[in-house]
């Protein structure tokens, strides 16, 4: 079935760092991928997304690739900042049920100043 | 606007209690999700509403576990004699009306089972 592995955390950088972290997919066909970022004392939100293959999402100085060949979507920042402390969770949506999504076990970031 | 929100915050039940849970999707939202996240886990999907459509129930792990959503607007996670692997934060996301991949997620009501 379909399914999301993510790099286990946590990871600890210093401010200005560059970022990345892995998420690997399992899935029929072509299903979407996100990444969701939950700040502390918050609700999960959405980060970026990108519908097919070869596709880049970008928000907030994130970005992930959509790479259908190494079934994959890591997720980097040139320059992280205290501010990005957060869980980050990988997802995709299958591609025949697009409303029946799949998150990985989310991967905690702690920037130190 | 309001956000997602759910109700109560902590539950905290005996073994073989029935609960209830409570989710208030944002106005306007026609599909709503509900999620587990046990300890160290991912996000296990549970049930998913749209509209006036039957429920895709596929994600509910017993028959311990039901939902339902009365006027397509508010919802209800209802766990009959729970367990303590029943322990665990409850999740609620809405999306708007064709914008089915963007979930806005609720701050969660987190179980514990003693």
């Amino acid at each position: 079935g379909d399914s999301v592995t993510q790099m286990e955390g946590p990871v600890t950088l210093s401010e200005e760092a560059f970022l990345t972290i892995n998420c690997t997919y399992t899935a029929t066909g072509y299903p979407s991928l996100f990444w969701y970022v939950q700040y502390p004392g918050e609700g999960l939100q959405l980060l970026l997304k990108a519908t097919k293959a070869d596709d880049k999402g970008s928000n907030k100085g994130f970005e992930a690739t959509y790479r259908k060949e190494t079934t994959s979507f890591h997720l980097e920042k040139g320059s992280v900042q205290v501010s990005d402390s957060a869980v980050y969770f990988c997802a995709l949506s299958a591609t025949y049920n697009f409303n029946k999504f799949y998150f990985g076990s989310g991967t905690k970031l702690n920037v130190k100043p | 606007g309001a956000g997602v929100s759910q109700s109560p915050s902590n539950k905290v039940t005996e073994k073989g209690k029935d609960v209830e849970l409570r989710c208030d999707p944002i106005s306007g939202h026609t599909a709503l999700y509900w999620y587990r996240q046990s300890l160290g886990q991912g996000l296990e999907f549970l049930i998913y509403f749209q509209g006036n459509s039957a429920p895709d129930k596929s994600g509910l792990p017993s028959d311990r576990f039901s939902a339902e959503r009365t006027g397509g607007s508010v919802s209800t996670l209802t766990i009959q004699r729970t367990q303590q692997e029943d322990s665990a934060v409850y999740l609620c996301a809405s999306s708007p009306p064709g914008v089915a991949d963007t979930q806005y997620f609720g701050p969660g009501t987190r179980l514990t089972v003693l």
